[in-house]
């Protein structure tokens, strides 16, 4: 069974900080994505990572892939409310579905 | 271009009732997942539907089943409701062939009493 972990599960900053979140696991995943989710809302794609060391950028958001495609990190520069939400990464493979992490429920505080 | 959308937004179920929720794909793909997510908890996947076929099924029993529609839209109907059934139901949609990106609908809140 193919497991994600992320941590942390909950952060809470202030407004201008920066942060980062982890996703790890055990598995080896083809392509790998970013989802922020708002509450009573559906997940919403921020970014696919597919190519084992891959960094992509999205304006304040810094995506990693790990060099065996095993676990992945964002990092947020200069947090802002509007940052708030739940953060979820999913593995995908060849087959059909993806896998996804508890996510990181992240708070910017103004 | 139109996203994925969903219906209802909200419904409450009686325990041992049956539920139908629709989903309606993003425009240009054949290709619909279902997921349940739990208060807390990230999605799970419970089957995906392609050419009108289920094309995989996680851990999920019978009474949980599908229907994909030659407009590729797609119905996820659940028998004998449970407690444990409340959740939110996500829709995705992708297109086969590229790799496994999905785009998800706004979702469906079911509480069973």
């Amino acid at each position: 069974t193919q497991l994600l972990e992320q941590s942390p599960q909950f952060l809470s900053i202030q407004e201008g900080e920066n942060l980062t979140v982890y996703c790890n696991s055990s598995s080896v995943f083809s392509s790998l994505q970013w989802y922020r989710q708002e509450p009573g809302e559906g997940p919403v794609l921020l970014v696919t990572v597919v190519t084992g060391g891959e960094v992509k950028k999205l304006k304040r958001l810094t995506f990693q892939f790990g060099d065996a495609r095993k676990d992945s990190s964002l990092h947020i520069t200069a947090a802002q409310p509007g940052d708030t939400g739940l953060y979820l990464c999913a593995g995908g493979g060849s087959n059909y579905k993806l896998t996804f992490g508890k996510g990181t429920l992240l708070t910017v505080n103004p | 271009e139109t996203g994925v959308t969903q219906s209802p937004t909200h419904l409450i179920k009686t325990r041992g009732q049956q539920v139908t929720l629709r989903c309606s794909s993003q425009s240009g793909h054949n290709t619909v997942s279902w997921y349940q997510q739990a208060l807390g908890q990230g999605p799970q996947f419970i089957f995906q539907y392609y050419r009108e076929e289920e094309n995989g099924r996680g851990n999920f029993p019978p009474r949980f089943s599908g229907l994909q529609f030659p407009n590729y839209s797609s119905e996820l109907n659940v028998n004998a409701l449970e407690l444990d059934d409340s959740a939110l139901y996500l829709c995705a949609s992708s297109l086969t062939g590229l790799r496994t990106e999905a785009f998800f609908g706004q979702g469906t809140r079911l509480t069973v009493v």
